[in-house]
């Protein structure tokens, strides 16, 4: 058990339907990362957070946005979903913000657009 | 443009020899390496790091390695095991951009 939780941990809906996910790190980690895994793909880095601050941003689509809050859980919002946006999505956490550190993975949300 | 390559989908190895995952990148700029290893229904767990200033680093079973000019790096399991059975990613970073860059994995399976 890494610490990092995230709910759901199915979601099936429609297209053209929004969608939010929650993440809440360990205790006492302040930086939270979102990444998108589609089948056969490797982690793509959507977003990070700092703090309540966004700190660095990748591949994340328009439709996508993410927030983190004062209490630091963070929710990845996804809307007018396509079917291509079926995937895992995991949240890590990490005590600092440097790169030179440990992150620690979530169990994912199985996100299904039918 | 994927920046950081794991070019085998899969490998197989027998308990007890040695398993040797490798990952090429490409961005001269990223200068901290991790690996992780996935389990179906988890969440990626930390392995093994390794700063551009080393080219080696040991944690028990797991080596990693280095090679800057090649822009390479290797994650060597010895002895194999079953329960390392898994998909690896190994993953870059640059100073100050705050994001790791995943390759696609390697999914190993140890044969008993």
């Amino acid at each position: 058990d890494s610490g990092v939780t995230q709910t759901p941990k199915h979601l099936i809906t429609a297209t053209g339907q929004r969608v939010t996910l929650r993440c809440s790190p360990r205790s006492g980690d302040l930086s939270v990362y979102w990444y998108q895994q589609s089948l056969d793909q490797g982690l793509q880095f959507l977003i990070q957070y700092y703090n309540g601050e966004e700190r660095a941003k990748g591949n994340i689509l328009e439709r996508f946005s993410a927030q983190q809050f004062p209490d630091l859980h963070s929710e990845l919002n996804l809307s007018s979903l396509e079917l291509g946006d079926s995937a895992l999505y995991f949240c890590a956490s990490s005590e600092r913000l440097g790169s030179y550190n440990e992150q620690f993975f979530g169990p994912g949300t199985r996100l299904t657009v039918l | 443009d994927q920046q950081v390559k794991q070019n085998s989908p899969s490998l197989s190895v027998q308990e007890g020899r040695i398993s040797i995952l490798n990952c090429d990148y490409t961005n001269s700029m990223f200068d901290y390496f991790l690996w992780y290893k996935k389990y179906p229904a988890e969440g990626p767990t930390f392995l093994i790091s390794i700063s551009s200033i080393k080219d080696k680093n040991e944690d028990g079973r797991f080596t990693v390695f280095l090679n800057k000019s090649a822009k390479h790096l290797s994650l060597h399991i010895v002895p194999s095991q079953p329960g390392d059975s898994a998909v690896y990613f190994c993953a870059a970073s640059a100073a100050g951009t705050y994001k790791y860059i995943f390759g696609t994995g390697t999914r190993l399976k140890v044969l008993a």
